[in-house]
């Protein structure tokens, strides 16, 4: 099956720093890699996904890229702000819709 | 929509007993998702249904855990019996289709003691 594998672990960044994620996977199958965000004791809520037919998504100051032929992909976030605290899972998922999810990235913007 | 609703909000159950959980997805959306979450395993997808089908149960710890999804709008995680480390938080998730966003309910958190 699928194997998601995500770093760092935890990262620690100054207000206005960008943050770096990253993550790679196994099956060349994959197709949707997703990122989500998960604040402390609340659901993960989708911030921004990416296609394999596409390279690089933004969105104001997040921004993800895929590299399909190293099956990896990265998310960026410019300008951090305190609010941006919180743990992040990206996840990989092929056609038949089930996702594997990297084990997060626990963010923390100091102000 | 009210988005994806799962109750209870928290349980807390003696070793042995029997646990359900509910789970009511976003109306429209063809694919449910049953999550696990500890601090130790991350986040585990255990079981997911399209078009109230289960379609990989392989996440599925054991025997003791099992899932049913009689209608469209409808979904229960059952584990019988409990068990200390079966102690989590359970999301359940639902999206339009296989390629779209996961929208994940507000979770449970179960404790077994």
């Amino acid at each position: 099956g699928e194997n998601v594998e995500q770093h760092p672990s935890t990262l620690s960044v100054q207000e206005g720093d960008s943050a770096v994620i990253k993550c790679t996977y196994s099956d060349s199958a994959s197709n949707y890699f997703p990122w989500y965000k998960q604040e402390l004791g609340k659901r993960p809520q989708l911030i921004i996904d990416i296609r394999s037919n596409v390279g690089e998504k933004k969105d104001q100051r997040i921004a993800v890229t895929l590299n399909k032929t190293a099956k990896h992909f990265s998310l960026h976030i410019t300008e951090t702000q305190p609010e941006d605290s919180a743990v992040y899972f990206c996840a990989a998922s092929m056609n038949a819709g089930k996702s594997t999810f990297g084990d997060g990235t626990t963010l923390t913007v100091k102000p | 929509d009210a988005g994806v609703i799962q109750s209870p909000r928290h349980e807390v159950t003696e070793m042995g007993q029997e646990v359900t959980l509910r789970c009511k997805p976003i109306s429209g959306h063809d694919y449910l998702f049953w999550y696990r979450q500890t601090m130790m395993r991350g986040l585990e997808l255990l079981i997911y249904f399209n078009n109230n089908v289960p379609i990989d149960d392989s996440g599925m710890p054991e025997d003791r855990f099992s899932a049913k999804m009689p209608n469209a709008s409808f979904s229960t995680l059952k584990i019988q019996p409990s068990e200390p480390r079966d102690s989590a938080v359970y999301f359940c998730a639902s999206s339009r289709t296989k390629y779209n966003e996961q929208f994940f309910g507000p979770g449970t958190r179960l404790t077994v003691l």
